[in-house]
């Protein structure tokens, strides 16, 4: 089945310093990547979707400078933290899809990121 | 865009059937609805999709009624291992194939 990785799986940091999350489709070619986020006890919320190629889409309320997505082939995408405060602490999670969100997406195992 | 309302958790028996419904009143005509499985620090897994009716995998089956206005999640004899966060979504219609997650239902099994 269509695997998808994402690394590190665990990272604590600094208040201040940029951290940087990848996402691999590892047996397949992603047309779509997605990067959500998810506290403890909630729903994932998506945060942007971006297509190989282009520049992301991020939902309403994402500072796009904040969280920066690169998309450079078909089965890499990378999420950077800039300047990462307390806040920012949570389980980011993509996922890769062959189509539009609505097709089977393929999540990563997630990451967790804790700032201290 | 679409309310979705699920339980916020719900308690079964090992080898039982458990029905998972989730009301979207106010759905779009082409919207799908789709359920993921979440299980703690992991990323969801998709379980199954459907438009309308009723549809069937090797995991579990939806029902839509006509109005699509809720559906059920069933999953037939459950085990332990299907303790989890069960997700309803629902979308994908909008020129931004825009998804809505539902809060989730925790489903806990019991021996």
């Amino acid at each position: 089945g269509a695997v998808v990785s994402q690394h590190p799986s665990w990272v604590i940091c600094k208040s201040g310093t940029s951290v940087k999350i990848e996402c691999r489709s590892l047996d397949f070619q992603a047309t779509t990547m997605f990067w959500y986020r998810q506290f403890p006890k909630q729903s994932l919320m998506l945060m942007a979707t971006s297509n190989e190629g282009s520049k992301a889409t991020y939902e309403q309320g994402v500072e796009k400078d904040k969280f920066l997505i690169n998309h450079a082939s078909l089965t890499l995408s990378t999420l950077t933290v800039t300047s990462a405060h307390p806040e920012d602490s949570s389980f980011y999670i993509c996922s890769a899809s062959l189509g539009p969100s609505y097709n089977e997406q393929f999540f990563g195992p997630g990451t967790r990121l804790t700032v201290l | 865009l679409a309310k979705i309302t699920q339980p916020i958790s719900m308690d079964s028996y090992e080898g039982q059937e458990v029905n998972i419904t989730c009301s979207h009143n106010n759905i779009a005509t082409n919207d799908y609805i789709t359920w993921y499985q979440q299980f703690p620090s992991q990323g969801p897994r998709f379980i199954i999709q459907g438009y309308k009716t009723k549809v069937t995998n090797e995991v579990a089956s939806l029902f839509i009624p006509a109005d699509r206005k809720s559906s059920t999640l069933s999953l037939p004899r459950v085990s332990l291992s299907d303790t989890a966060v069960y997700y309803c979504l629902v979308g994908g219609s909008d020129s931004n194939y825009q998804l809505i997650w539902g809060a989730g239902t925790k489903l806990i099994i019991k021996p």
